[in-house]
């Protein structure tokens, strides 16, 4: 069956190191996404592409970089990490109905 | 983009119907509803969506008014796994892309 992952599952860093959380879909889905979740702040969308070699920016993209090589990943990168980063993160992908989501990697930066 | 408004939490008897209301009195003509709900820190899970027709499947059934200014999820007979957050979210034309999400409505279903 198709699905979608994510990876790792829990992660702890320090402050100002590079993390990169990996999605990965087996959907074939063009359009995938990266979303952040906090206590009182619901999901905020951090980047999207709708395909190979196009990225867009979210509402709350500073801190953050994604790259789209190919159709089945979409890694999220932090540049240097910082304490307002510590959230879990969700991927999602979609292919032009309703979008799918990964369970999640929690992520805490100390 | 819309937004949506939803009341913060609902409760409901397990076995009877849920109705969970969403005002999105700014949605665009080419904009559809979708609502999607979230079992306790998992990956949010998709139940329908609609443009301007109600629509039912496995799941739930959702109503939309005439105007298009506000809708209702129903879940026909609650049970306890039902217990989630519930959102409603206006997005792009028959492609569901870029969401912008809102708090939702946490459902408690009591036995």
């Amino acid at each position: 069956d198709a699905e979608i992952t994510q990876s790792p599952r829990h992660k702890i860093t320090e402050t100002g190191r590079q993390v990169t959380l990996a999605c990965h879909q087996t959907w074939n889905h063009n359009n995938m996404f990266w979303y952040r979740q906090d206590l009182g702040h619901g999901l905020r969308l951090i980047h999207y592409s709708y395909g190979v070699q196009d990225t867009n920016k979210g509402e709350v993209s500073d801190g953050y970089s994604v790259s789209r090589s190919n159709t089945e990943d979409l890694p999220l990168t932090l540049e240097s990490a910082a304490s307002s980063q510590t959230s879990v993160y969700f991927c999602a992908s979609s292919g032009g109905g309703e979008q799918f989501f990964g369970p999640g990697t929690r992520l805490t930066v100390l | 983009d819309a937004k949506t408004t939803q009341p913060p939490s609902m409760d409901c008897a397990e076995g009877r119907a849920a109705n969970l209301p969403c005002n999105h009195s700014t949605i665009s003509g080419n904009e559809y509803v979708y609502w999607y709900r979230q079992i306790h820190s998992q990956g949010p899970q998709y139940i329908i969506h609609g443009l301007k027709n109600n629509e039912t499947n496995e799941m739930a059934s959702l109503i939309i008014t005439e105007d298009r200014k506000s809708s209702t999820l129903i879940l026909p007979h609650a049970t306890l796994r039902d217990t989630a957050v519930y959102y409603c979210i206006v997005g792009g034309a028959g492609n569901n892309r870029k969401l912008i999400w809102g708090l939702g409505t946490s459902l408690a279903v009591n036995p």
